[in-house]
């Protein structure tokens, strides 16, 4: 079952421009991750951002959450050709999980050079 | 860097058939887990391991669908017999436990196609 529902499920744009994805879910997190998939192969872990924190920033991401409305979205600035790829947010729920991971169906990015 | 592998990467089978994917996770990584992925849609997980022990098989259709880590280490998924229906990416990836979260590395995947 997926909690996750991502938006948009596709988005094109041109190199330099900023890409937004939003994410939203249900139930209550211990964390939220965002994974990057290139066309057929697996997926690459980006960005991790706890309950508690609010905003997280690593090289040209930036990610926000919104507990209170269930919500994260993932900022890429400045992108390039190469970060067209399909992009997924993942919940951790809290309590003894061992990392279990519940993902949404994904944004399509395609980054035009 | 340590990655995890999976073989084979691509399995043609037919249906009725019995198919085997297997997976070696990073070493020292103690949380192994079985995703499905259907085309278009996001991963779904099979199956999770604790060192040897399944911790997580809610969504396993174990009438068909076997998964073990015997020795903790690496793991086998199978399915007999496969349906049509089974056709999709089976991702393998594992995880070790971080400042009380766990982020997941994963393989590249076994692209299964049922005919």
């Amino acid at each position: 079952s997926q909690q996750g529902e991502e938006d948009p499920q596709a988005l094109s744009i041109q190199e330099g421009e900023n890409a937004t994805m939003n994410c939203s879910y249900k139930t209550s997190i211990n964390n939220l991750q965002w994974y990057r998939q290139n066309s057929g192969r697996g997926l690459v872990h980006l960005i991790l951002i706890r309950s508690n924190e609010r905003e997280k920033h690593s090289g040209r991401l930036r990610v926000t959450l919104d507990t209170s409305k269930k919500s994260s979205s993932l900022l890429i600035t400045a992108s390039r050709a190469a970060d067209t790829a399909s992009y997924f947010c993942a919940t951790a729920p809290g309590g003894t999980s061992y990392g279990k991971l519940t993902f949404g169906q994904g944004t399509i990015l395609t980054v035009h050079p | 860097e340590a990655e995890v592998a999976q073989s084979p990467r691509y399995k043609i089978t037919e249906k009725s058939q019995a198919v085997a994917f297997w997976c070696d996770p990073i070493s020292g990584h103690a949380t192994l887990y079985w995703y499905r992925q259907i085309l278009g849609q996001g991963p779904e997980l099979l199956v999770q391991f604790q060192d040897e022990s399944v911790v997580d098989d809610s969504q396993l259709p174990k009438d068909r669908f076997s998964a073990e880590r015997l020795k903790g280490v690496d793991s086998t998924l199978k399915i007999q017999p496969a349906e049509l229906g089974d056709s999709a990416m089976y991702l393998c990836a594992s995880s070790l436990r971080r400042q009380g979260a766990y982020e997941q590395y994963f393989g590249p995947g076994t692209r299964l196609t049922v005919t």
